[in-house]
């Protein structure tokens, strides 16, 4: 079975704290993608990031940077100095082309950024 | 940014009427998906389109139907409205094993 798991619901920071999202999946599969997804308070959903099962490297864009474990299933996310408008729900899915066509999506964490 | 338009953008109704949503990209991708959005569930699977009247049923396709009869069109159809089906929809388009992209979402309320 695919499962996206993101335990935490809301997290509240100060600006210019650093502030990791935590992102757990599951699937049998050896082949799989995982991305995250931000949501704006304007309810856009944008695309922030994609990686497959084959590549561990992490990624860092700018303040913004993912860790992928295969080891521990994780695929967290982590806000350096983060800003008022990083204050979005973030989302991390997990698709396997073998089972269907659909991504699974966690149910998200709320970031709030206070100035 | 991918050219997804959806519409209309919100929508009021009553028990028991139909409603369809219309999804309309400028992209040319071959796959349309719908998901639905509601607290705790994150996003889910309603139907997708792998093509023009190629269609399958999601994770949660009860009471919803849909249709696509042209590339850049991909419409739900909500055959008789449910208060449960009162949600937001997100379009999405993809290529075959590429990232999907979010139309801005349509947010229904059934009354």
């Amino acid at each position: 079975a695919q499962k996206v798991t993101q335990a935490q619901t809301e997290i509240s920071v100060v600006e210019k704290e650093d502030v990791t999202l935590d992102c757990v999946y599951e699937t049998r599969d050896t082949t799989y993608y995982l991305f995250w997804y931000k949501q704006p308070p304007s309810g856009e959903l944008v695309f922030l990031i994609r990686r497959n099962s084959f590549d561990e490297q992490n990624e860092i864009s700018g303040r913004y940077s993912w860790n992928f474990q295969k080891s521990t299933s994780s695929f967290n996310f982590t806000i350096t100095a983060s800003q008022v408008v990083d204050s979005a729900v973030y989302f991390c899915a997990l698709r396997t082309p073998s089972v269907s066509n659909d991504m699974r999506f966690g149910a998200g964490t709320r970031l709030t950024v206070k100035p | 940014d991918a050219g997804i338009t959806q519409s209309p953008r919100h929508k009021v109704t009553e028990t028991g009427t139909p409603v369809t949503l219309r999804c309309h990209q400028t992209e040319n991708h071959r796959y349309m998906y719908w998901y639905r959005q509601d607290p705790g569930h994150g996003l889910r699977l309603i139907h997708y389109s792998y093509g023009v009247k190629d269609t399958d049923k999601g994770e949660v396709s009860d009471g919803y139907s849909v249709s696509r009869s042209k590339t850049e069109d991909f419409l739900l159809t909500l055959e008789s409205a449910t208060s449960s089906q009162t949600s937001v929809y997100f379009c999405a388009i993809s290529e075959p094993g590429f990232t999907q992209y979010f139309g801005p979402g349509t947010r229904l309320t059934v009354l």
